[in-house]
């Protein structure tokens, strides 16, 4: 079955420190993104990449990086500069360039918390 | 810029009653609307989608929603609801904003549908 893989699905963060969340798709899809999810305020996107070895920054990019390597991978590291890391995160990934009408498929999530 | 609002952040209803979760876009081209669906700790699922043509859309787990251009509406409904469609449901919009392409979602902040026996 094709579809997005997030891990892990629960994660722990000491103060000062950075971690990784992974997200892997088998869609064959070019555009990824990575979205924080707070309860009451919906979505909002962190970063997107388009192509491989490209990214771009979305509406809360502060605190967050990514990088893009491979067409199935897209990690997202949270750095110690973001203060209040602590969300849902969620992974997606949409077909082809340039097609806004095609939907965004998602994974099911890694719940940050802080230690 | 594109916006989206879901009206009422709680939605109750009694199983076998009517559903209806209201969204109002605001775009300054012609809209791609979605509705996906959330259950507890899990990623969002498409459930029906806007692009042209026919304005009524029929989706997934009898949903369906009507597209009104005058109005700026895409509200959500399904004639009989079950226990199983407790769940938390977000209207997105999607315009061509992106350089370079892609699409780009804009949220709603989700209405949580209650279903009561």
């Amino acid at each position: 079955d094709g579809g997005i893989t997030q891990s892990p699905k629960y994660l722990f963060r000491k103060e000062g420190q950075n971690v990784t969340l992974s997200c892997e798709q088998n869609l064959n899809h070019d555009a990824m993104y990575w979205y924080r999810q707070d309860p009451g305020q919906g979505l909002r996107l962190i970063y997107y990449s388009q192509i491989v070895n490209d990214f771009q920054k979305g509406d809360i990019a502060e605190g967050y990086s990514v990088s893009r390597e491979k067409k199935e991978s897209f990690p997202l590291t949270v750095t110690s500069a973001q203060k209040n890391p602590t969300a849902f995160y969620l992974c997606a990934s949409s077909k082809s360039l340039g097609r806004e009408d095609q939907p965004q498929h998602f994974g099911d999530g890694t719940r940050l918390s802080i230690l | 810029a594109q916006s989206v609002t879901q009206l009422g952040s709680h939605v109750s209803v009694s199983e076998g009653a009517l559903v209806l979760l209201r969204c109002n876009y605001s775009s300054s081209v012609p809209p791609y609307l979605f509705w996906y669906v959330q259950y507890p700790n899990q990623g969002l699922q498409l459930l029906l989608k806007y692009t042209t043509g026919a304005t009524l859309v029929k989706g997934i787990n009898g949903f369906e929603a009507e597209f009104k251009k005058s109005e700026t509406s895409f509200h959500l409904t399904k004639p009989s609801a079950h226990m199983s469609d407790a769940a938390e449901y977000f209207c997105a919009v999607s315009a061509p904003t992106f350089t370079g392409g892609g699409n780009k979602l804009t949220f709603g902040t989700g209405t949580q549908l209650k279903v009561e026996l």
